[in-house]
């Protein structure tokens, strides 16, 4: 069945470090990923996506790396910021033809703490 | 910047009271959708909707479920009866034509079913 889980559900880093947040997918028919940074009662936040057909896509501050062949996405923060603490999910999609685009499955969530 | 506004921020009830979760998407958006969390769970899709119907629909959202667009710029989600496991953040999203998968979340409404 689909699913979308992370390996590491907390990581703490120094302020100035690089973070690098991982997730395993397990439906490799998906063919689009996000990756989202929830803070404290806010929703989701947008950060990244890529599509299958890429391999890397490089944001600010932010890296994703897609390995098909063994089905693991990855979030890279560079120099990391207090303001960068926050629950980091991924999610995926699988486009199955037109009423599928909005129906993404989320992983569980990484808390990533980053001390001053 | 444009963002998605979701009212109440909380929301308490009584089990088998009719709750409305209120939401207006980007304004230049066209498809709508909602999500929810229940606590230490994963975010889940409910709905998804488009042209003034339901697009597509998870198994969560049986018959106690409705959302309706009842004007130009607010979108809803109806639980007719609601029961102690509908307990749980509900989040509206919202995306535009030309970035279908890029959604846009708003903070959500706590919903808590006594």
């Amino acid at each position: 069945g689909e699913s979308v889980g992370l390996h590491l559900p907390t990581l703490s880093v120094q302020e100035g470090d690089n973070s690098i947040i991982n997730c395993a997918y397990s439906n490799s028919a998906s063919d689009y990923f996000i990756w989202y940074k929830q803070e404290s009662g806010k929703g989701p936040q947008f950060i990244i996506d890529i599509r299958s057909n890429m391999d890397k896509r490089q944001g600010q501050r932010v890296t994703v790396l897609l390995n098909k062949t063994v089905k693991h996405l990855s979030l890279q923060i560079a120099a990391t910021q207090p303001g960068d603490s926050a629950v980091y999910f991924c999610a995926e999609n699988r486009n199955a033809g037109g009423t599928s685009y909005g129906k993404l499955t989320f992983g569980q969530g990484t808390i990533l703490t980053v001390h001053p | 910047e444009p963002e998605v506004t979701q009212t109440p921020s909380h929301q308490v009830t009584q089990m088998g009271q009719e709750v409305i979760l209120r939401c207006v998407p980007i304004s230049n958006h066209l498809y709508f959708y909602w999500y929810r969390q229940i606590l230490g769970q994963k975010v889940e899709f409910l709905v998804s909707f488009y042209n003034n119907e339901i697009s597509e629909k998870s198994e969560i959202f049986d018959d106690q479920f409705s959302v309706e667009r009842p004007d130009g710029s607010n979108f809803t989600l109806k639980i007719r009866s609601t029961k102690l496991e509908d307990s749980a953040m509900y989040f509206c999203a919202s995306s535009e034509a030309s970035g279908l998968r890029k959604l846009f979340f708003g903070s959500g409404t706590q919903l808590s079913v006594l």
